[in-house]
C-alpha cells in the first residue's frame, strides 16, 4: 500500500513544549514538503527538501526545524518558539522537485493548549 | 511572486447540475496547474492537472480549463454528486528557476451539492 502517512493525526501541545510531527512516504520520491493551512488562508509552506540530506526554508519558517537524514523521512519539529502554532500541517512529495504531480499525506491537527 | 485567487468562497449546487470553480492566478510564466479535491479533516487528493501547452483537459467527470491570455483556470464536474462536496482550490507553478518549481495556492471554493 504505497502512499504517505503522517502521524500522529491529532496532537496536543502545551505551550513552552516542542513537536515533532512525522511524515514517511514509500514512494520513492526525492521531493519532500511542509505546509501549514488555517481557515480561510491558501495552503503556506513552511520547509521543502529536494534531496536527502538537503533541505531550505520555506515562506513561513520561523518557529520550526527539519530534517531529512532518510529518503523516506521528513520529520517537522514545531518549536516553542513558533508564536501561533495551532493549525492543520499536510506532508507532500513529489518524484522530484521539477516533476508535476504533488501529492499529500493525510494531514495532522495540531492544538496548542 | 505567484499570487492566486478565487472568485467565489462558496459555491451550492443541485444534485445533477453541472458545477464549475475558478482560480484566476497572476504570473503569465506559470506552466503546470493543479486542481486538488479536500474533504473535511483530510489531505487534498489530486484531481486533474494541465501544462500551460494545453488549453483543455478531460478526465473522469471533470474537465479543466486554462485560458493563458486572461489568466484563468477552471474545473468543471458534471452531473454533480453529494460526494463531490469538498473544498477545490487550485495550484499554479512558475517556471523561473528562481522559484524552485514550487507550488502556489489558492484558497479554495467549498463546494455544497444538495440532494
Amino acid at each position: 500500500d504505497g502512499g504517505i502517512t503522517q502521524s500522529p493525526k491529532y496532537l496536543f501541545r502545551k505551550e513552552g513544549q516542542n513537536v515533532t510531527l512525522s511524515c514517511e512516504q514509500n514512494l520513492n520520491h526525492d521531493a519532500m514538503y511542509w505546509y501549514r493551512q488555517d481557515p480561510g488562508q491558501g495552503l503556506r509552506l513552511i520547509y521543502y527538501s529536494q534531496i536527502v540530506n538537503d533541505f531550505q526554508k520555506g515562506d513561513i519558517a520561523e518557529g520550526y526545524s527539519v530534517s531529512r537524514e532518510k529518503k523516506e523521512s521528513f520529520p517537522l519539529t514545531v518549536t516553542s518558539a513558533q508564536k501561533n502554532p495551532t493549525a492543520f500541517y499536510l506532508c507532500a512529495s513529489r518524484a522530484t522537485f521539477k516533476a508535476d504531480t504533488q501529492y499529500f499525506g493525510p494531514g495532522t491537527r495540531l492544538t496548542v493548549l | 511572486g505567484e499570487s492566486v485567487g478565487l472568485h467565489l468562497p462558496t459555491l451550492s449546487v443541485q444534485e445533477g447540475d453541472n458545477s464549475i470553480i475558478n482560480c484566476a492566478y497572476s504570473n503569465s510564466a506559470s506552466d503546470y496547474f493543479i486542481w486538488y479535491k479536500q474533504e473535511s479533516g483530510k489531505g487534498p487528493q489530486f484531481i486533474i492537472d494541465i501544462r500551460s501547452n494545453m488549453d483543455k483537459r478531460q478526465g473522469q467527470r471533470v474537465t479543466v480549463l486554462l485560458n493563458k491570455t486572461v489568466k484563468h483556470l477552471s474545473l468543471q464536474i458534471a452531473a454533480t454528486q453529494p460526494g463531490d462536496s469538498a473544498v477545490y482550490f487550485c495550484a499554479v507553478q512558475g517556471l523561473s528557476g528562481g522559484s524552485n518549481y514550487k507550488l502556489t495556492f489558492g484558497k479554495g471554493t467549498l463546494l455544497t451539492v444538495n440532494p
